[in-house]
């Protein structure tokens, strides 16, 4: 079990469809994390919640709308998707005591997403 | 841009030898440095972090080495397996409140 959790695992939509990608830590974290992982890119930042607080937009189209209820869940919200945002988009959490940038993250197993 | 980076995407190494991948950074902020590394199908796994005022850390059978004077980060891998085949990430902070940039990752192979 990673820790974090992540559902679906593989998503297909079309351009118009609206979905949503979930995530979910059993670690007790107060930050989460949503990533673009597209092939040979590193990873990109996309938001960043703290307390449930998005204390981070790094300037993400507003066809992705993320959600934090709580400290434990994590969603991304899909809305008139374009071909190049498929991609492998992962979720992460981390403790969040003592900033943000200084401690590991724990990554979930990700979302596949394909655009048609 | 990216300020970290790896010297080379792809590194192939003989069944038992050691690996060692290398990562360079350019901003001389970071305090806080992390290896994970990302098997088929699966996110990144955090493998060993080395803060800035350390330049050696140790783990199992894995070794991070820090030179902060040419701005160099190193994961040296002990006696390589074949479940060491993945990519490996370096990633750095800009700073203890900032964010975590990660680089392009290398990918290991191991020769039978």
């Amino acid at each position: 079990e990673t820790g974090v959790t992540q559902t679906p695992r593989h998503l297909v939509m079309g351009m118009t469809n609206k979905k949503s990608l979930k995530c979910e830590q059993h670690l007790g974290h107060n930050a989460m994390y949503w990533y673009k992982q597209s092939a040979k890119k590193p990873l990109e930042l996309m938001f960043v919640y703290s307390l449930e607080e998005r204390v981070e937009n790094n300037s993400v189209p507003s066809r992705f709308s993320p959600e934090c209820p709580n400290s434990s869940h994590l969603f991304l919200h899909l809305h008139t998707l374009q071909p190049e945002d498929s991609a492998l988009y992962l979720c992460a959490s981390s403790q969040d005591t003592g900033g943000v940038g200084n401690q590991p993250q724990h990554f979930g197993d990700g979302t596949r997403l394909s655009i048609l | 841009g990216e300020s970290v980076g790896l010297h080379l995407p792809t590194l192939s190494v003989q069944e038992g030898d050691n690996s060692i991948i290398n990562c360079a950074y350019s901003n001389s902020a970071s305090d806080y440095f992390i290896w994970y590394k990302q098997e088929s199908g699966k996110g990144p796994q955090f493998i060993i972090d080395i803060r800035s005022n350390m330049d050696k850390r140790q783990g199992q059978r894995v070794t991070v080495l820090l030179n902060k004077t040419v701005k160099h980060l190193s994961l040296q891998i002990a006696a390589t397996q074949p479940g060491d085949s993945a990519v490996y990430f370096c990633a750095e902070n800009k700073g203890r409140d900032d964010k975590i940039i990660f680089g392009k990752g290398t990918r290991l192979h191991i020769l039978p």
